[in-house]
């Protein structure tokens, strides 16, 4: 069935420094990849989102590239703050009729350390 | 703009008790609806979705059960609850031309005893 591995699953980095997740997916039909960040206790906000007609798209210090010959996709922080702690979550879909069922990557925890 | 309401947001039931969560959604017209659920520290499995009243689509084998009496609400339930239901139950929708994006609501925290 489908599937979406996420890596790492924990990672640490310095505040300033940048940090990348990065996620490969296994139904080549894909065509929505989405971005959660979920901080403790809290619900999962989508953050950033790439369709598959589009490479990269960027959002102020956030940034997704797609990768759709390897199937793969990535999320980019640069200058991190500590305010970027938290759960974050890729994810893939495709359209199927009216419901888009969305495949979850197991989580990357990211900490930034002032 | 939409806005996504679940309650009660914690709960403490015992094991074999009844469960009933709710999930409303405002400011949309036919949404569809998906009920998620998340161990402590992992990450979202999906249980139920729906796309429209009345119409429910289970992932996944369980002793839990959803309905979707109106347009925006999407019920959760449980005739008796095994200790392994505890975990974060989270509703979430998705509408119109953008039916890819799902937003989640708040959640509620379930600890079965």
């Amino acid at each position: 069935g489908e599937n979406v591995e996420q890596h790492p699953s924990t990672l640490s980095v310095q505040e300033g420094d940048s940090a990348v997740i990065k996620c490969t997916y296994s139904d080549s039909a894909s065509n929505y990849f989405p971005w959660y960040k979920q901080e403790l206790g809290k619900r999962p906000q989508l953050i950033i989102d790439i369709r598959s007609n589009v490479g990269e798209k960027k959002d102020q210090r956030i940034a997704v590239t797609l990768n759709k010959t390897a199937k793969h996709f990535s999320l980019h922080i640069t200058e991190t703050q500590p305010e970027d702690s938290a759960v974050y979550f890729c994810a893939a879909s495709r359209s199927s009729g009216g419901y888009n069922k969305l495949i979850f990557g197991a989580g990357t925890r990211l900490a930034v350390h002032p | 703009s939409q806005t996504i309401h679940q309650w009660p947001a914690t709960l403490v039931q015992p094991v074999g008790s009844p469960l009933s969560l709710e999930c409303t959604v405002e400011g949309t017209s036919n949404p569809n609806l998906y009920w998620y659920r998340q161990a402590a520290g992992r990450g979202l499995q999906l249980l139920f979705y729906s796309v429209g009243i009345g119409q429910i689509s289970s992932e996944v084998p369980q002793n839990l059960s959803a309905s979707r009496p109106q347009d925006r609400q999407f019920i959760l339930s449980s005739k008796k609850l095994l200790l392994s239901d505890s975990g974060f139950y989270l509703c979430a929708w998705s509408s119109g031309d953008r039916r890819n994006e799902q937003f989640f609501g708040p959640g509620t925290r379930l600890t079965v005893l």
